[in-house]
């Protein structure tokens, strides 16, 4: 198993360029994630899917876009990047806790570090 | 609004040396809370917490969460250098289903030779 795999690994964009980062899991996860670690902070979500077709906005979304096309993939959109948006960028994936006290924790990529400028 | 704070912020210590580092949360909706240890790349899973007072180990890490005082530590008995990293303490939070984590800010580990 790969895991959850991450390109690329380093981008430099110029400001109000789009771009695309790839995340692929093959641990057959319903719930995949998109976090954004900036420098001496913790990770914040920026989007969520809980299965193909089914998106939904975490802390931070603005600026971003997700899909959700299939199991495995789920692509973060940046449009019109912005200074702001200079960080890493961690893309996480688990199964659904069924609850009563079970819970599963997330398997994380190994990040793509964004600089805008 | 949730919060996770993490103490210290940084840490160096001496290789052999005893950690302990700390966790506290205001979080609605608790469910469990996770330790993660960030080298260069990905945070990697240590421990997931549950239930209060009972004691997860695994090598010379071990940790324990109190959910009356809302908080958890992590310790680190006879410290390697490659213990060093960024550890991470996050609060899962939700309904069945979908975990949202919450991140404290981490603490940066050092352990010198």
């Amino acid at each position: 198993n790969a895991g959850v795999t991450q390109t690329p690994k380093f981008r430099i964009l110029k400001i109000g360029q789009s771009m695309t980062l790839q995340c692929t899991q093959d641990m057959n996860h319903n719930y995949m994630y998109w976090y954004r670690q900036d420098p001496g902070m913790g990770l914040k979500l920026i989007y969520y899917s809980v299965g193909a077709g089914i998106t939904d906005k975490g802390e931070v979304p603005n600026g971003y876009n997700v899909s959700r096309s299939t199991t495995e993939d789920f692509p973060l959109r940046l449009e019109l990047a912005a200074p702001s948006q200079t960080s890493v960028y961690f893309c996480a994936s688990s199964y659904p806790s069924p609850g009563q006290g079970t819970f599963y924790e997330q398997y994380f990529g190994p990040g793509t570090r964004l600089t805008v400028t | 609004e949730d919060k996770v704070v993490q103490s210290p912020l940084s840490l160096v210590v001496h290789e052999g040396d005893t950690v302990t580092l700390n966790c506290s949360y205001e979080v609605t909706n608790f469910r469990s809370l996770l330790w993660y240890k960030q080298e260069k790349k990905a945070p990697t899973f240590l421990f997931m917490l549950t239930s209060s007072g009972i004691e997860k180990k695994s090598g010379r890490l071990s940790s324990i969460l109190d959910k009356k005082e809302l908080s958890s530590i992590l310790n680190i008995t006879a410290t390697q250098t490659g213990d060093s990293a960024i550890y991470l303490c996050a609060v899962m939070k939700g309904n069945t289903g979908f975990q949202k984590l919450v991140f404290g800010t981490g603490t940066r580990l050092l352990v010198s030779p």
